[in-house]
């Protein structure tokens, strides 16, 4: 069964106290591997998608990287606004992406 | 213009009802799905549906039926509610193209509570 687990759950940072949240995951046949941002009573915002093991994508602050068992969404120098619940996502067999439980980040002015 | 929209966002319904969700997108995707969020905030799927049939359907209770009319729109309907089916449900969408699949956009979410 494709499995996905994060961490931490949850990481408090001081403004611009950089760090990495972890994403370990087992899905035979990676079809893609997605961050998403979730803030408190909204629908997921994708961020990034990886395909290769290697791949970087960079968004502003943030830079998501894959290995062929983790991936990693690094964190520089985080603002305030940065603050919200990052989900990690994994596309297996037959369609199906399987979610992580989140990492809930909040960033401390 | 809202990508991927959902009615109601707020459900307030008695144990033993019947209610339906109701989604729309208009980025012309050809696959839809139907999630559940938890008081964890666990998500996890429940339906997928490309081009109106039906391509995934996890271990839930079959008081729960999803109904495809077109490829735009992806509805939930659920029997004889239980307190347990209290979640946050989202819907949402994706073009499937090839091998790799391709970012979903989800719905705002209707947050469901059953008394």
């Amino acid at each position: 069964e494709d499995q996905v687990t994060q961490s931490p759950e949850a990481l408090r940072l001081q403004e611009g106290e950089s760090s990495s949240l972890n994403c370990s995951y087992t899905v035979s046949g990676l079809r893609g591997l997605f961050w998403y941002r979730q803030d408190p009573g909204k629908g997921p915002e994708f961020l990034f998608t990886l395909y290769s093991a290697g791949e970087e994508k960079e968004k502003e602050r943030l830079k998501a990287t894959l290995t062929k068992k983790e991936s990693f969404l690094h964190i520089t120098a985080p603002k305030p606004e940065d603050s919200a619940t990052y989900l990690c996502a994994a596309g297996g067999g037959y369609q199906k992406v399987t979610f992580g439980i989140g990492t809930k980040l909040q960033v401390i002015p | 213009d809202t990508a991927v929209s959902q009615t109601p966002k707020y459900l307030v319904t008695q144990m033993g009802n019947d209610k339906s969700i109701k989604c729309e997108q208009n980025l012309g995707h050809d696959t839809m799905y139907w999630y559940k969020q938890d008081s964890k905030k666990f998500l996890k799927i429940m339906f997928s549906y490309n081009n109106k049939e039906l391509i995934i359907n996890e271990t839930v209770p079959n008081r729960f039926s999803p109904k495809s009319p077109d490829k735009a729109h992806l509805n939930l309907h659920i029997n004889s509610l239980e307190l347990g089916d209290s979640a946050v449900y989202f819907c949402a969408s994706s073009q499937v193209s090839g091998g790799n699949y391709n970012e979903q956009f989800f719905g705002p979410g209707t947050r469901l509570t059953v008394l």
